[in-house]
């Protein structure tokens, strides 16, 4: 199965930028990349997602690297409501629905 | 609406029952997705429904039986359960299943089986 591969945590200070890295190297190139956040006892947010381009939304920034092997997601500001455990996925669109979501990064951020 | 629901939030059940989850969106998603999930792990996918049809079966025991009666409903039927198969379950829909479109999830249902 596809998979990502994610830092296990970070922590970043309160309206400080943060970037949250993620390695998706086995994508094929018609596979979206998808950022879904979860905070405790919720289920999983949708955050942003792309292809090939940059993205760009009101929660946050997508970087996807010219390979599309990596991907990195960006909040421009943090608050302590970023707090959360953050999955990269990727797509897979030749297999209608399948996405595997990965071990994901628990963000924390300090006031 | 913007909401998916699920029903109940929380449920214990012996392993000789039978009991079912529900899970509702009015967004007009023809994709709906039945996930579980242990404690600090990540959501695994077990079913996919395309236009109330299943599209993706993860090789999932036959304890579990989805079921989509109409594009806005989804069920999860539970029998004979095991112990390990106590977990979160996240009902989530989308516009399609194409990777253009994002999941709304719900909330989940806590399952402990006894």
């Amino acid at each position: 199965d596809a998979k990502t591969t994610q830092p296990n945590s970070m922590e970043s200070n309160e309206e400080e930028p943060v970037h949250l890295p993620c390695n998706h190297s086995t994508i094929s190139g018609t596979d979206y990349i998808h950022w879904y956040r979860q905070l405790p006892s919720q289920g999983p947010e949708y955050v942003i997602h792309g292809l090939t381009s940059n993205v760009n939304n009101r929660m946050a920034s997508l970087a996807i690297a010219e390979d599309r092997k990596s991907s990195t997601l960006i909040l421009h500001r943090a608050t302590l409501r970023d707090a959360a455990v953050y999955y990269c996925l990727h797509y897979d669109n030749t297999n209608a629905g399948k996405s595997t979501f990965g071990d994901g990064t628990t963000l924390t951020v300090k006031p | 609406d913007t909401e998916v629901t699920q029903t109940p939030k929380h449920l214990v059940m012996g392993m000789t029952n039978k009991k079912s989850l529900k899970c509702e969106q009015h967004m007009g998603h023809r994709a709906m997705y039945w996930y579980k999930q242990k404690a600090k792990k990540p959501p695994e996918l077990m079913f996919v429904y395309s236009y109330e049809k299943l599209s993706i079966n993860e090789s999932v025991p036959s304890r579990f039986s989805p079921e989509c009666p109409n594009s806005s409903l989804l069920n999860l039927h539970l029998h004979a359960l095991q112990p390990e198969d106590s977990a979160l379950y996240l009902c989530a829909s989308s516009l399609g299943t194409s990777g253009r479109n994002e999941q709304f999830f719900g909330p989940g249902t806590r399952l402990t089986v006894l």
